[in-house]
């Protein structure tokens, strides 16, 4: 089974505060991702790192920043959190293969994120 | 454009049932797909990966048969149980870049009801 840890699981803020979404794994995965999910809607991948250091934007803009200091660990900030910010936040990890995403990602069990 | 869509959206079933949930997908080049199940308030769990030149692949009950040629992607669940009341969530990925993108389904809702 996966080892890879969300916290907080669920979270609801006022406006205009800063919020980090914490992440860690303990499979020592270098690749590791955030996505974005809303009710019955597909995943958007928001954020991606290959290893420490590196970080990249997903395909859905989002006023999120990332940081990959450590390998384990792959926290998401928002600086001043908005209404708009409201939604699930997912993280994922996956390990070197073949293929950039050819390896499955085990994802953690999420943030659930309300800003007032 | 790249996409995954899946049906039904939803579906009910009595418990001890079989059912089957379909992905079609316009992804090119293909790389492989991938089936998930994601409990509610819960992450997604990987259930099966298939590449180009695999047709089917099992997991307990759970079987996913892919037809790369008509794009196709089925997932049958054998003598369903509460506990796979869930949303299935089909993944395809490409090799057209060096990144290899995922693309999302929406996901099949299934209960199972007892």
């Amino acid at each position: 089974e996966a080892d890879i840890y969300q916290t907080p699981r669920y979270l609801v803020i006022g406006t205009g505060k800063k919020i980090t979404l914490e992440c860690s794994q303990t499979m020592g995965h270098d690749k590791m991702y955030w996505y974005q999910q809303d009710p019955g809607m597909e995943l958007h991948l928001i954020h991606y790192s290959y290893g420490v250091n590196s970080t990249e934007k997903g395909d859905l803009s989002s006023e999120s920043t990332v940081s990959r200091i450590r390998t384990e660990h792959f926290p998401l900030t928002l600086e001043s959190a908005r209404p708009s910010h409201t939604s699930q936040y997912l993280c994922a990890s996956s390990e070197q293969g073949q293929g950039e995403f050819n390896q499955p990602q085990h994802f953690g069990d999420g943030t659930r994120l309300s800003i007032l | 454009k790249n996409q995954v869509e899946q049906s039904p959206q939803s579906l009910i079933i009595l418990e001890g049932k079989n059912c089957t949930l379909q992905c079609n997908y316009t992804v090119s080049p293909f790389s492989n797909l991938r089936w998930y199940k994601q409990d509610t308030g819960r992450g997604p769990v990987s259930l099966t990966i298939m590449t180009f030149s695999e047709n089917t692949k099992s997991n307990g009950r759970y079987t996913a048969t892919l037809d790369a040629d008509t794009k196709q992607s089925s997932l049958h669940i054998t003598a369903s149980q509460l506990s796979d009341s869930a949303s299935y969530i089909c993944v395809v990925s490409d090799r057209g870049s060096t990144l290899g993108r995922l693309y999302f389904g929406r996901g099949t809702q299934l209960t199972v009801w007892p």
